[in-house]
Formats: C-alpha cells, sequence, structure tokens
C-alpha cells in the first residue's frame, strides 16, 4: 500500500519564478494538507484541502495557492519565488474518521532550494 | 508567536535506559497532541497521539503524558534503542474548533548510543 507520494524530491529555482509541487494521498485519505520545514525548525502549516475546498489556511502570503482534484492529490504552487521560500516541503494525508487514531500520514518532502 | 515549544533541542541515553522527550503548549484551545518520529530524508511518521480528556496513553515502548494544568506532555521510551535515534516532534491541534491544522514544535534529536 503506497503512503503519501510526493514530487518532484528535490527542485532548483530561480529567485521570481514559480514552482508547483505534487502530492497524491495515502490510499483511502481524502484530506491533503501542506507544510513548510524551515532548515531547523518544525514543520509549519500552509493550508489544507478537503473536497477539492482550501478548508483552512495558515499564515502564508497569497503566493502560495493550492488545487485538489477529484481523485484527491493535490497541487501547491509557489509564484514568485524569494530565498526564504527555500525549504522541506512535505504533504499530509488523512482520514477525519482515524485521524485521532492513526494521525496524519506525511510525505517524503520536496526539497526546494531557490538560488 | 511558539505556541508548541520543545525546549531541549537535543538528548543523549544508553541503549536500555528510558528517554524522556518534553514538550509544553500555550494555547488552552489545543485538545489533541500527537508525537511524529523523523529520520533524515524522510517524512515525519507517526508514533502516538493522546486527547485532551486523557492524562496517558501508551503504546509498546511509547508512553505519552499529559498535564492540562501545566500545559506540558512527555514522551517516554522504555527500553531506549538505537534504532529510535531520530527528531521528534510534538504536535497539538484544537480538533473541537474543527480544524485540523498541526501546529509542530521545534524538534527534539535523540540520540541512543549502543
Amino acid at each position: 500500500d503506497a503512503g503519501v507520494t510526493q514530487s518532484p524530491t528535490h527542485l532548483i529555482k530561480t529567485r521570481g519564478q514559480q514552482v508547483t509541487l505534487r502530492c497524491s494521498p495515502k490510499s483511502g485519505h481524502d484530506t491533503v494538507s501542506w507544510y513548510q520545514q524551515a532548515l531547523g525548525q518544525g514543520p509549519q502549516f500552509i493550508f489544507q484541502y478537503y473536497e477539492e475546498e482550501e478548508r483552512q489556511r495558515g499564515n502564508f502570503p497569497d503566493r502560495f495557492s493550492g488545487h485538489q482534484f477529484p481523485n484527491y492529490s493535490s497541487e501547491l504552487n509557489v509564484n514568485a519565488l524569494l530565498l526564504g521560500d527555500s525549504a522541506l516541503y512535505l504533504c499530509a494525508s488523512s482520514y477525519p474518521k482515524t485521524e485521532t487514531i492513526y494521525g496524519y500520514t506525511f510525505g517524503s518532502g520536496t526539497r526546494l532550494t531557490v538560488v | 508567536d511558539q505556541q508548541v515549544k520543545q525546549n531541549s533541542p537535543s538528548l543523549s541515553v544508553q541503549e536500555g535506559r528510558i528517554s524522556i522527550l518534553n514538550c509544553d503548549y500555550t494555547n488552552s484551545m489545543f485538545d489533541y497532541f500527537l508525537w511524529y518520529k523523523k529520520y533524515p530524508a524522510e517524512g515525519p511518521t507517526f508514533l502516538i497521539s493522546i486527547s485532551s480528556i486523557k492524562d496517558k496513553n501508551e503504546d509498546g515502548r511509547f508512553t505519552v503524558f499529559l498535564n492540562k494544568s501545566a500545559k506540558h506532555l512527555s514522551l517516554h521510551i522504555v527500553p531506549s534503542q538505537p534504532g529510535d535515534s531520530a527528531v521528534y516532534f510534538c504536535a497539538a491541534s484544537a480538533r473541537s474548533s474543527n480544524t485540523g491544522k498541526l501546529i509542530f514544535g521545534q524538534g527534539t534529536t535523540l540520540q541512543v548510543k549502543p
């Protein structure tokens, strides 16, 4: 059973460019959340998608946007990249009825480097 | 404003001994707490959780204790094994507010020496 799959695993972009990161949730999960983990820090919540709608958003600028598709997969888009956007981007999926038992399942992340 | 804090960046213990990782929080709306373990080049892996209606939850070698009055939780690993060496994150959420977002601490790096 595949867990959460993220692509690409690594990415190098130039300041000002745009990037799209992709996530396929674990089978049976319908909710996808995105987190940004800077070096030496804990993951920070970006937003969560459920039923193709953004259900909740963290303290991130509008340059960060997302989408969820009917098959529950999701994309994270970041426009006008800044050096400070360099981080590990983690996708987590869950099924609300089992969150308290199994928590959220994370992917291995996409390492984004902005130069 | 760091709502979840792990004040010890690192911890080193001997194999077979107890590892105790601590976490403090400030938001009284938090009602669900989780611990995750993270190896390099991998995503965080769910370890154990606890609801605010409990003060202890046990799963094998892992036990989480919650002290609501002190806004403090701890993860006990007994006995510690070298394979437990990883970064441990505590996380909290306010499920009663219908919010699924997790607030993470900064992490504690555990090293278990053989």
